[in-house]
């Protein structure tokens, strides 16, 4: 299975602050990451597929990088609603696997 | 607007089987380019791929839970369901149906249920 690293496993910001959080593969997974965030409660809600394409009403101040083992996803000016929990998840090959996921808390 | 709908029971006993069904709206399971898929979520943990089914009606499942899990559907009532067998308090967690977005080959979870607390208890 391809394994999936995400840090920081948390990270406490500002609204307005710019922060990024990273993923990690295990093995060379091209641009087959998605990102996502979850609300307490919630189901996860797709943001970022492909890497960097952004879904469709996802605000433009997130934004995703990166190919091959290295991703990043960042938000360019944090605000009240993106306090939340983030992953990362693969779909280079099955078993599809998510990273451990980052909380985003506020400071 | 495509939703999803977990159901099925809440407790579940040791050893038994879970049974699960995701009730789809808005879009059918047999249309090309989209897998359905569940996914679970263990206590304060983060999500774990249980399976998909293609549009098809081929499953996929992972190699962890491939001895125990089986995804079925039907098409005339436009749902998927998952079975779980000899469940055991590790398999507590909140179960989500899920849409994949296979066309564009990213397989992104683009639509989701709301999830299903179900826990393992005598």
């Amino acid at each position: 299975d391809i394994q999936m690293t995400q840090s920081p496993s948390s990270l406490s910001a500002s609204v307005g602050d710019r922060i990024s959080i990273t993923c990690r593969s295990s093995q060379s997974i091209s641009s087959y990451l998605n990102w996502y965030q979850q609300k307490p409660g919630k189901a996860p809600s797709l943001l970022i597929s492909g890497a960097s394409t952004l879904q469709s009403g996802v605000p433009l101040r997130f934004s995703g990088s990166g190919s091959g083992t290295d991703f990043t996803l960042t938000i360019s000016s944090v605000q009240p609603e993106d306090f939340a929990t983030y992953y990362c998840q693969q779909s280079y090959g099955p078993p599809i696997t998510f990273g451990g996921g980052t909380k985003v808390e506020i400071k | 607007q495509v939703q999803l709908q977990e159901s099925g029971p809440g407790l579940v006993k040791p050893s038994h089987t879970l049974s699960l069904t995701c009730s789809v709206s808005g879009d059918s399971i047999t249309s090309t380019g989209y897998y359905w898929t569940w996914i679970r979520q263990l206590p304060g943990k983060g999500l774990e791929w249980i399976g998909y089914m293609s549009y098809s009606g081929s499953a996929f499942y992972s190699p962890s839970l491939k001895s125990r899990a089986s995804i079925s559907w039907d098409t005339a009532k436009n749902h998927f369901s998952l079975k779980l067998t000899s469940m055991t308090a590790a398999d507590t967690a909140v179960y989500f149906c899920a849409r994949v977005q296979s066309a564009s080959g990213y397989y992104a979870l683009d639509v989701w249920g709301q999830g299903t607390q179900v826990t393992v208890s005598s």
